[in-house]
């Protein structure tokens, strides 16, 4: 399975933008990348997933690089609600179906 | 409306005791996962179903068990349960994977506690 590392914790400001980044060196032509986060004591909510080209839905943007070798998650104004642990997963589309969590990023929001 | 529901949201057993915790989900999904959360750490996926296709992980133990006896239902069977088992147990469900659309739906889990 391929794995993803992102950084232990970050720290963001009320309002202002985060960049949550993700390194997948070993990605295959066919994983999608995606994004999940946990609330304190609620399960993983989907955030965003891309494949080659940049995303956008309502919650956040997706920036992947063009070797597909990394990614970052955008949130545009972080809000206190926006603290929780953002997951970064590799999700192939052909042999065994299944998500492995990384160790994901812990986003602490100071207001 | 909760999509994915896992039943109940705390369950406390005794060491050895067997315990079955419970999933369903209104998606109609195919695949059906369970994972193991301990405190501060990242799920853990246990096995998972797509329709009747059984796929365990390698190092998922022999103490852990499922069923999944409909698209509906799915059960996580600790056959003794051990300290070491207390955990936050996920439920999650996703349509058919090789879709580019396709993502998982979480339920709210459930804590195990073994006394």
């Amino acid at each position: 399975d391929a794995k993803t590392t992102q950084p232990n914790s970050m720290e963001s400001n009320e309002e202002e933008p985060v960049h949550l980044p993700c390194n997948h060196s070993t990605i295959s032509g066919t994983d999608y990348i995606h994004w999940y986060r946990q609330l304190p004591s609620q399960g993983p909510e989907y955030v965003i997933h891309g494949l080659t080209s940049n995303v956008n839905n309502r919650m956040a943007s997706l920036a992947i690089a063009e070797d597909r070798k990394s990614s970052t998650l955008i949130l545009h104004r972080a809000t206190l609600r926006d603290a929780a642990v953002y997951y970064c997963i590799l999700r192939g589309t052909s042999g065994t179906y299944k998500y492995i969590f990384g160790t994901g990023t812990r986003l602490k929001v100071l207001a | 409306d909760a999509m994915v529901i896992q039943n109940p949201r705390y369950q406390v057993t005794q060491f050895g005791k067997p315990v079955t915790l419970s999933c369903s989900q209104t998606l109609n999904h195919n695949v059906m996962y369970w994972y193991q959360q301990k405190s501060s750490q990242a799920p853990k996926l246990l096995f998972h179903y797509y329709d009747k296709d059984f796929n365990n992980e390698a190092d998922t133990p022999d103490n852990f068990q499922s069923r999944r006896p409909n698209t509906s239902f799915c059960f996580l069977d600790i056959r003794s349960p051990g300290l070491g088992d207390a955990a936050m147990y996920l439920c999650a469900t996703s349509t058919s994977p090789e879709g580019s659309n396709e993502k998982l739906f979480f339920g709210s889990g459930t804590q195990l506690s073994v006394l």
